[in-house]
């Protein structure tokens, strides 16, 4: 079945860490995004990538960074230089780049203890 | 029952009753609208969308409504059910503006 793949579903650093998140779709979808999610708010968009090897910021980059080698695959890094990396985040694809619908991940707990 | 969805209250509902999901969008320029619904501890699903060259669209139990003038969308759930409790939340996008802009979203709690 296709779809996207988060892993892990949680995890846990130290501060001072950097951490990477995995996402995988096998929908063969051109954009990749990255999204974070905390409690009463709505989504954040961090990275977002409509084709291979080509990434742009989101509202809120500062302290993450991604990589797009392969169409498959956007792996997020939360750096220690993010200040609160406690969050969900939620990895989405499209078939276009222009934000129509999204297909979204089962997202990752990040705790930073 | 109704609920406005840029912040997130709880909207709670009687199983069997239909219910009305508010948002307000801020772009007169955005021309198309989703909405999503997201279960708890998982990624958001989509539900519907519409262009704004509609005013209603139906789908399965679910209508959605756009208001162009007062920039209102919502989305109505017909004979609400025990697993319609989750999160929904609203999105518009701008035609030359390829990011989607997400409101707040609101919670729907479905009492049976």
């Amino acid at each position: 079945d296709g779809g996207i793949t988060q892993s892990p579903k949680y995890l846990f650093r130290k501060e001072g860490q950097n951490v990477t998140l995995s996402c995988e779709q096998n929908l063969n979808h051109d954009a990749m995004y990255w999204y974070r999610q905390d409690p009463g708010q709505g989504l954040r968009l961090i990275y977002y990538s409509q084709i291979v090897n080509d990434f742009q910021k989101g509202d809120i980059a500062e302290g993450y960074s991604v990589s797009r080698e392969k169409k498959e695959s956007f792996p997020l890094t939360v750096t220690s230089a993010q200040k609160n990396p406690t969050a969900f985040y939620l990895c989405a694809s499209s078939i276009r780049g222009a934000g129509g619908e999204l297909f979204f991940g089962e997202g990752s707990r990040l705790t930073v203890l | 029952g109704e609920s406005v969805g840029l912040h997130l209250p709880t909207l709670s509902v009687q199983e069997g009753d239909n219910s009305i999901i508010n948002c307000a969008y801020s772009n007169s320029a955005s021309d198309y609208f989703i909405w999503y619904k997201q279960e708890s501890g998982k990624g958001p699903q989509f539900i519907i969308d519409i262009r704004s060259n509609m005013d209603k669209r139906q789908g399965q139990r679910v209508t959605v409504l756009l208001n162009k003038t007062v920039k209102h969308l919502s989305l109505q759930i017909a004979a609400t059910q025990p697993g319609d409790s989750a999160v929904y939340f609203c999105a518009e996008k701008a035609g030359n503006n390829r990011k989607l802009i997400w409101g707040l979203g609101t919670s729907l709690a479905v009492n049976p």
